[in-house]
C-alpha cells in the first residue's frame, strides 16, 4: 500500500465550484505540505503544517484553504475555483529528524477547472 | 531569497549515451540540496541529496551528483542512460523552516 495517498486521482470541475482535494499518509511524519505543479514552473509550495495546530501559507496561497483533521490527514480546498487553478497538485509529508527531512510525495490530483 | 534555476528545459539523448543536468542556486545560508525524479503518471521521488561531507553524492539508479559551492551549482549526472531514465527531473534547496524551493525542471527524454 501506498504511503501517501490522495483522493480523487483527476477531477474536473467549473468555474465557481468548492472543491476538495484530500491526502492521507501512514508513514507517522509530523509534517504536511501541498504543492501545486504547472509546465515550466516546477512545484510551488501552497500550504504546509508542522503539526495538527501549525497551519502556514506557502508561496501561492491565495484562493486555497488547508485543514489538518489529524496527524494522519491534511485537506486542500479552493472555495470557488477559476481556471487557472487548473493544474497538477501534490501532497507531500517529511519527518524532521535534524539534517534529512527528505519529503515524500502522493501520486498526485490532476485538477481541471473549466 | 534563496532560488533554483534549472539551466535546460528539456534534455534529448540517446540510450547510453551520458547526461548531465544542470542545476544553480543561490543561497547565503547552509545549503541542503536535493534531485527529484517524477515518471510519467507519478508522484516525484528522491534521488539523491546534498546534506554535507563529500561533495560527490551518490544516489538511486546509477545517478550521482556534485556539489560546487563556489560555481553554486548541484548538476545531476548519469554515464551510461536507459529508456527507462526517461523522465522529468526536478533541483531543489532546502530553506528555512524545511521547506523546499523546486527548479523548474528538466525532461529528459531517452531515445532509442
Amino acid at each position: 500500500d501506498a504511503d501517501v495517498t490522495q483522493t480523487p486521482r483527476n477531477r474536473i470541475t467549473k468555474t465557481g465550484k468548492r472543491i476538495m482535494l484530500e491526502c492521507s499518509q501512514t508513514k507517522g511524519h509530523d509534517r504536511m505540505y501541498w504543492y501545486r505543479q504547472d509546465p515550466g514552473l516546477g512545484l510551488r509550495l501552497i500550504y504546509y503544517s508542522f503539526d495538527v495546530k501549525d497551519i502556514n501559507k506557502g508561496e501561492i496561497s491565495d484562493g486555497y484553504s488547508v485543514s489538518r483533521q489529524a496527524q494522519a490527514k491534511f485537506s486542500l480546498s479552493l472555495e470557488s475555483a477559476i481556471p487557472n487553478q487548473t493544474a497538477l497538485y501534490f501532497c507531500a509529508t517529511s519527518d524532521w529528524t535534524g539534517l534529512t527531512d527528505t519529503q515524500y510525495f502522493g501520486p498526485g490530483t490532476r485538477l481541471t477547472v473549466l | 531569497a534563496q532560488s533554483v534555476t534549472q539551466l535546460d528545459s528539456q534534455v534529448p539523448v540517446f540510450e547510453e549515451a551520458p547526461v548531465e543536468l544542470r542545476c544553480n542556486y543561490s543561497s547565503s545560508v547552509s545549503v541542503y540540496l536535493f534531485w527529484y525524479v517524477q515518471y510519467p503518471n507519478q508522484g516525484l521521488q528522491l534521488l539523491l541529496k546534498y546534506l554535507s561531507g563529500s561533495t560527490l553524492v551518490k544516489g538511486i539508479n546509477g545517478f550521482e551528483a556534485e556539489f560546487n559551492k563556489s560555481q553554486t551549482s548541484f548538476h545531476l549526472r548519469k554515464p551510461s542512460v536507459h529508456i527507462s531514465d526517461t523522465a522529468e527531473y526536478f533541483c531543489a534547496v532546502k530553506v528555512a523552516g524545511g521547506k523546499l524551493i523546486f527548479g523548474q525542471g528538466t525532461e529528459l527524454s531517452v531515445k532509442p
